[in-house]
């Protein structure tokens, strides 16, 4: 099976600009959480949807908004960029009943 | 917030080494999982161990979990040079839902 796919793989923006990632679970995988990773504060979890649905959320600004759609594909929107937003931006998905995230190659956003 | 806290923050080891690594969390959990990431790419599974289970091997992993001082380690025996990269522990916390919660994470450099 093919793994989890994000696009883009790089991304450079500039303050007060919004982006959209993207990311495609493993085929059968219902699950998929997103994840931000910085130098200073390490992983921490954004949202997380199951079946079109949001079921669990982090501590993140309304600026940070996600969707999954019926093919269990996900996107995550940042709103008005700010320069902390600067990371890497990781996805996983996970099947159904599984405990286990599989992680993609994540996406880097530079925000200048 | 970080839950999972490694130590030691660095570890540097001659290749054939074993290298061992300790996390330690805060709140009831689920299971306990471990990632490797390389060079700031996506992140890898290695190894999940239920809250119900107290040691597990795969390959020359081998994890341990005490639910009682709330601490893990994993020990990766006869270490080679493509072993070098961060190694993550990861919690997953009773009814957080698919939320893992990371440690800030161990280098491991494993010399030739």
């Amino acid at each position: 099976k093919a793994g989890v796919t994000q696009t883009p793989r790089y991304l450079i923006k500039t303050r007060g600009q919004q982006v959209t990632l993207s990311c495609s679970p493993i085929s059968g995988h219902r699950s998929v959480s997103w994840y931000q990773q910085t130098p200073g504060q390490g992983l921490q979890f954004l949202f997380e949807y199951f079946s079109e649905t949001q079921r669990n959320k982090g501590n993140f600004p309304g600026r940070f908004s996600g969707r999954q759609f019926s093919n269990s594909r996900s996107e995550m929107n940042v709103s008005t960029l700010e320069l902390g937003d600067s990371a890497l931006y990781l996805c996983a998905s996970s099947p159904i009943g599984g405990d286990t995230q599989y992680f993609g190659p994540g996406t880097r956003l530079t925000v200048l | 917030s970080q839950q999972g806290e490694e130590d030691p923050q660095a570890l540097s080891i001659q290749e054939g080494e074993n290298a061992t690594m300790n996390c330690s969390y805060k709140t009831s959990i689920n299971n306990l999982q471990w990632y490797r990431q390389n060079s700031g790419r996506g992140l890898v599974h290695l190894i999940l161990i239920r809250s119900n289970e107290r040691e597990k091997h795969s390959g020359r992993l081998r994890v341990t979990l005490d639910t009682s001082k709330k601490s893990s380690s994993l020990l990766i025996t006869a270490s080679r040079a493509a072993d070098t990269a961060s190694y993550f522990c990861a919690t997953d916390e009773t009814g957080a839902n698919s939320k893992l919660t990371f440690g800030k994470g161990i280098t491991l450099s494993v010399r030739p």
